[in-house]
């Protein structure tokens, strides 16, 4: 099983700032099978990236994903008030896990 | 609007059962593969049970393996869970999620959730 590894675990920002997210893979991770969900309070997930840099249908650009292999990123490049949430990445090319979050606080 | 709606979560005692619904509208259900997946409470993601859109194939996560049944009726746009020898370790929020993609998939569409609650 690939097991996911997110951090840091929470990260302290402020609006506007820029936020890197990152998910680390114990094995590759093949084709970019790679997926990020963000996720608020009483909400449901939300599919923001798919195949590790795909925004999905009506997501902001100021979201992105990057890489291969074992270690991929969540970008937000300026956050909003409503990107403070927690974030999963999730791998589907070897069944399918899910990393253990990264919450994204106001600082 | 691409929807899904769960239902059928409770409170039940340990060793108990329970089926999870779940209601598709306006998508073509029967062409997709669905998931189920599951948050215990303050806790992450976890992926119970997949289906291939024609019923197969299907896989279980081995913490609910030979306990929990998924299955479809695709004449009624609609996915199943049923849990059986429930334990405390089964509360969570039960979400359904639509399948896209190569591999296993990712998940583009989710339900708002139900709630199941083991428990004496």
């Amino acid at each position: 099983e690939i097991v996911l590894t997110q951090s840091p675990g929470t990260l302290s920002l402020s609006p506007g700032e820029r936020a890197t997210l990152s998910c680390r893979a114990s094995q590759s991770v093949s084709s970019s099978f790679l997926a990020w969900y963000q996720q608020k309070p009483g909400q449901a997930p939300r599919l923001l990236i798919s195949g590790a840099s795909s925004r999905a249908t009506g997501i902001p650009d100021r979201f992105s994903g990057s890489g291969s292999g074992t270690d991929f990123a969540l970008t937000i490049s300026r956050l909003e008030p409503e990107d403070f949430a927690v974030y999963y990445c999730q791998q589907y090319g070897s069944s399918l896990t899910f990393g253990g979050g990264t919450k994204v606080e106001i600082k | 609007e691409v929807q899904l709606v769960e239902s059928g979560g409770g409170l039940v005692q340990p060793g108990g059962s329970l089926r999870l619904s779940c209601a598709a509208s306006e998508f073509t259900f029967s062409i997709f593969s669905m998931d189920w997946v599951r948050q215990a409470p303050g806790k992450g993601l976890e992926w119970v049970s997949f289906i291939g859109s024609s019923s197969g194939p299907i896989y279980y996560a081995d913490s609910v393996k030979g306990r929990f049944t998924i299955s479809r009726d695709n004449a009624k746009s609609s996915l199943y869970l049923q849990m059986n020898s429930l334990r405390a370790e089964d509360t969570a929020v039960y979400y359904c999620a639509r399948v896209r993609g190569s591999g296993r998939g990712y998940m583009d569409v989710w339900g708002k959730g139900t709630t199941v609650t083991v428990s004496s």
